[in-house]
């Protein structure tokens, strides 16, 4: 199974809301990340989780909040967002360490209204 | 923060053709990948070369690898519809984390 699996695919939510986004693998991979991005524009690292613990942030609000409940699981909280919010969420995974491929999640569609 | 840029923004050419994308990144770097993504979903790696490679193939891929220049190119021989997406440099100077920047991506367009 070299799938990444993400939940849902699309998330309307307004300025006022708590939702989360969940991205799962199968793998066997210790290394899971999160990225940012906007339209016509690179995916923005957001965080990175080695072996289940926070190593990398990448400066996020904190209006988002990781969360690694398992080595197959990955969640971002979300609260009080903002328009400028809106993107297309992407999990991934990897072996830990440089030198892998990153799997990629097809994404969550978020829109702040 | 992106790591680089790439050119051409957009390429078009017909099927049958080769498309060369360049990207040019900033710091030393431990490995440079490529990746595609079709219309607003997931990206999908295609291949990864080291810093003490200078050239990989896949398929019909070939990457090759300059660091004195800090550039890479990536060519797609005999171009398919199929190959339509966008194409992203990434680049790893993390020292172990992974953590991969990525370029801004050209926009390639292949017509039947």
């Amino acid at each position: 199974d070299t799938e990444v699996t993400q939940t849902p695919k699309h998330l309307v939510m307004g300025m006022t809301n708590k939702k989360s986004l969940k991205c799962e693998q199968h793998m066997g991979h210790r290394a899971m990340y999160w990225y940012k991005q906007k339209a016509k524009k690179p995916p923005e690292l957001m965080f990175v989780y080695s072996y289940e613990k926070l190593s990398i942030n990448e400066s996020v609000p904190s209006r988002f909040s990781p969360e690694c409940p398992n080595s197959s699981l990955l969640n971002l909280h979300l609260h009080a967002l903002q328009p400028e919010d809106s993107a297309l969420y992407l999990c991934a995974s990897s072996q830990v360490g440089s030198y892998n491929e990153q799997f990629f999640g097809p994404g969550t569609r978020l829109t702040v209204l | 923060s992106q790591q680089g840029e790439e050119d051409p923004q957009a390429l078009s050419i017909q099927e049958g053709e080769n498309a060369t994308m360049n990207c040019s990144y900033k710091t030393s770097i431990n490995n440079l990948q490529w990746y595609r993504q079709n219309s607003g979903r997931g990206l999908v790696h295609l291949i990864l070369i080291r810093s003490n490679e200078r050239e990989k193939h896949s398929g019909r891929l070939r990457v090759t690898l300059d660091t004195s220049k800090k550039s890479s190119s990536l060519l797609i021989t005999a171009s398919r519809a199929a190959d339509t997406a966008s194409y992203f440099c990434a680049t790893d100077s993390s020292g172990g984390y992974n953590k991969l920047i990525f370029g801004a991506g050209t926009r390639l367009a292949v017509h039947p």
